[in-house]
């Protein structure tokens, strides 16, 4: 278990929905990491939290927002679900900032939109 | 091309067999080099980090990293059953702000048949 909570572990909606995914980091983290799984990208960085503020920005598109909130724990939204947004959604957590990759993973949240 | 290219496998070896996986990649700013390892329907979870060219050794595991050829390697000795999962490298370059985001290969699926 890497103390890292993500819920829901699985959700099934429809195209054109909205779903928020949340996380909970490891006690003591102050960074969290969203990532999104798919088979055939692999593993793509979406955005870095550290402490409340938003750090850095990888491939997350313009209809996925996140925010990290004072006790820590962040949220994804997700909108304009479509098809190609079924995936697997990590979120990580770490006590700085990265720098050596001691990234602590959840278990994901697996989306399946239909 | 992708900043680090791995071959997705799948890879099958008998139980005591020498693995080796390779990663290759094209940007200079990484700094940070680790290896993963994912089990079904896990998060990954860190295995081996290192900063510089050379070896690092741990337990069955050792990690190379060559930066004049922009290529890394695991190596995993007397393999077992339970080293069956997927394995990501993964390397992580200051993206500003203190950041360091982590860039990951797409993994490659390993099998150790008893």
């Amino acid at each position: 278990d890497s103390g890292v909570t993500q819920t829901p572990k699985h959700l099934i909606t429809a195209t054109g929905q909205r779903v928020t995914l949340r996380c909970s980091p490891r006690s003591g983290d102050l960074s969290v990491y969203w990532y999104q799984q798919s088979l055939d990208q692999g593993l793509q960085f979406l955005i870095h939290y550290y402490n409340g503020e938003e750090r850095a920005k990888g491939n997350i598109l313009e209809r996925f927002s996140a925010q990290q909130f004072p006790d820590l724990h962040s949220e994804l939204n997700l909108s304009s679900l479509e098809l190609g947004d079924s995936a697997l959604y990590f979120c990580a957590s770490s006590v700085g900032q990265g720098a050596i990759g001691e990234l602590f993973f959840g278990e994901g949240s697996r989306l399946t939109v239909l | 091309q992708k900043e680090v290219e791995q071959d997705p496998g799948p890879l099958s070896v008998p139980e005591g067999a020498i693995v080796s996986l390779n990663c290759t990649y094209s940007n200079s700013a990484f700094q940070y080099f680790m290896w993963y390892r994912q089990y079904s329907r896990k998060g990954p979870e860190l295995l081996m980090y290192t900063y510089s060219s050379g070896n690092k050794e741990d337990g069955r595991f050792t990690a190379q990293v060559d930066k004049s050829s922009k290529y890394i390697s695991l190596f995993i000795r007397d393999s077992q059953p339970s080293d069956s999962a997927t394995y990501l490298c993964a390397m992580s370059a200051n993206s500003g702000a203190g950041s360091y985001q982590l860039t990951f290969g797409k993994g490659t699926k390993l099998s150790v048949i008893p």
